[in-house]
């Protein structure tokens, strides 16, 4: 009963540091998103895909990259990390004839 | 661009009080409207939709109905729990692809219930 998996949790990271935060679903969704929590702000989104192959560009996706060769996996990467990028990041997914989108726990990450 | 606007928070109320959350919207279509619910250290679950005007969407005895004259689509509760705690999101998608869901959220309302 996996759902939605997203790790790290929890992140800190340098100034400057790249990394790539993990989402993976077993639901056999076509279309996977990221978005960020900021305090006051709600969630904003980032990046999301209709399918393998096919990605596209959120409401803020300066400084993140993405990819899916897969449709179980989508990561997000940090390119060059940025104290602006301290947020909590939260993968979704949904069939695309569907309207209920599935969240990840979160992952907590801190950039000093 | 679509918006969602909720009421400011925090909300502290007591055991078995009435509970309304205000979300007001802006959108250029149809949307489907939701509200969403984090308890703390989770990720967002859903807690109930309206895909269409008039719709009544409940779960877990909290109700919202999807109001297109006044762009609104409240959440109510008639008697809250220790448990319902927790900050609520309004959402909407408006995405022109059916099911391929970009949602606009609202701020978010941290909710609190006291013994």
């Amino acid at each position: 009963n996996a759902g939605v998996t997203q790790t790290p949790k929890f992140q800190v990271l340098k100034t400057g540091q790249s990394m790539t935060l993990q989402c993976a679903q077993d639901m056999n969704h076509e279309y996977m998103s990221w978005y960020r929590q900021d305090p006051g702000m709600g969630l904003r989104l980032i990046h999301y895909s209709v399918g393998a192959g096919i990605t596209d560009q959120g409401e803020v996706p300066n400084g993140y990259n993405v990819s899916r060769s897969t449709t179980e996996d989508f990561p997000l990467r940090l390119l060059s990390a940025a104290p602006s990028q301290t947020s909590v990041y939260f993968c979704a997914s949904s069939q695309l004839s569907g309207n209920t989108i599935y969240f990840g726990e979160g992952s907590w990450l801190t950039v000093v | 661009g679509d918006s969602v606007t909720q009421m400011e928070g925090p909300v502290t109320l007591s055991e078995e009080a009435f509970l309304t959350i205000n979300c007001t919207y802006t959108a250029t279509g149809y949307p489907s409207l939701f509200w969403y619910v984090q308890y703390p250290g989770e990720g967002l679950q859903l807690l109930l939709k309206a895909t269409k005007a008039d719709d009544k969407g409940s779960n877990k005895g909290f109700e919202a109905t999807y109001r297109k004259e006044t762009t609104s689509f409240h959440l109510e509760k008639g008697s809250v729990q220790v448990s319902d705690s927790a900050v609520y999101f309004c959402a909407l998608s408006d995405s022109p692809i059916q099911g391929a869901q970009k949602l606009v959220f609202g701020q978010g309302t941290r909710l609190t219930i006291n013994p």
